[in-house]
């Protein structure tokens, strides 16, 4: 079970865009629209951002968006704001004797 | 409310047994699938194991595969993680998680939900 490939860090000044990568493989992300993506604050329990790759679970800002090409899966985050400086994990569901795999994580830094 | 409690965590000795808890309320927990996701301090998050709505799909990270095992108890709304022969590697907050969907038969890893967590510390 390898992890999915996140840089270890972006960031961004207030009001641009950011994009994270996530990389897995044909064996998960390339295979199934199951990818999804969490927020995490310091000392904090992880957040759903998205799921299905692109949806928005209820109460979760438009400027959050995913999107997959391949084997690969993104968040997008337009009009960062302070709040967003956070850790940011994508997800995927990865077969029936797999399961479920996450990647490394990535640390957003709102400059 | 919807909300998650674990419990049972605490300091262990390695190769000894611990068994996690994670109490439901606020939502049909028998409709969903339930998750253990654990972080070690300073590390990223790492899936270990799940269970569908309906028991069908169980699956366990490679890490602790052979040693943990997960299960559900519908009528108490609980969801349980029995971690055997622990080592120190699983040192970590161990939180429990609700799946997204609705009645899936596969463990989809959308987890809208997250308790707390509980902290397992493995030392001798």
């Amino acid at each position: 079970q390898s992890a999915l490939t996140q840089p270890a860090s972006v960031s961004g000044s207030p009001g641009q865009s950011i994009t994270i990568s996530c990389t897995g493989t044909s064996s998960d992300v390339g295979s199934y629209n199951l990818v999804s993506w969490y927020q995490q604050h310091p000392g904090k329990a992880p957040k759903l951002m998205i799921y299905e790759g692109s949806k928005r679970p209820s109460g979760v800002s438009n400027r959050f968006s995913g999107s997959k090409s391949g084997n690969t899966a993104s968040l997008t985050i337009s009009g960062l704001q302070a709040e967003d400086e956070a850790d940011y994990y994508c997800c995927s569901y990865a077969g029936s004797n797999t399961h479920v795999v996450f990647g490394g994580g990535t640390k957003l830094t709102v400059l | 409310e919807v909300q998650l409690v674990e419990s049972g965590g605490g300091l262990v000795q390695p190769g000894r047994s611990l068994r996690l808890s994670c109490a439901a309320s606020g939502f049909t927990f028998d409709d969903y699938a339930m998750y253990w996701v654990r972080q070690a301090p300073g590390k990223g998050l790492e899936w270990v194991s799940g269970i569908s709505w309906n028991s069908g799909a169980i699956g366990y990270a490679d890490s602790v595969k052979g040693r943990f095992t997960i299960s559900r108890d519908n009528a108490k709304n609980s969801l349980y993680l029995q971690m055997n022969s622990l080592r120190a590697e699983d040192t970590a907050l161990y939180y429990c998680a609700k799946d997204l969907l609705y009645h899936y038969d596969i463990l989809t890893g959308h987890m809208d939900v997250w308790g707390k967590g509980t902290t397992v510390t493995v030392s001798s």
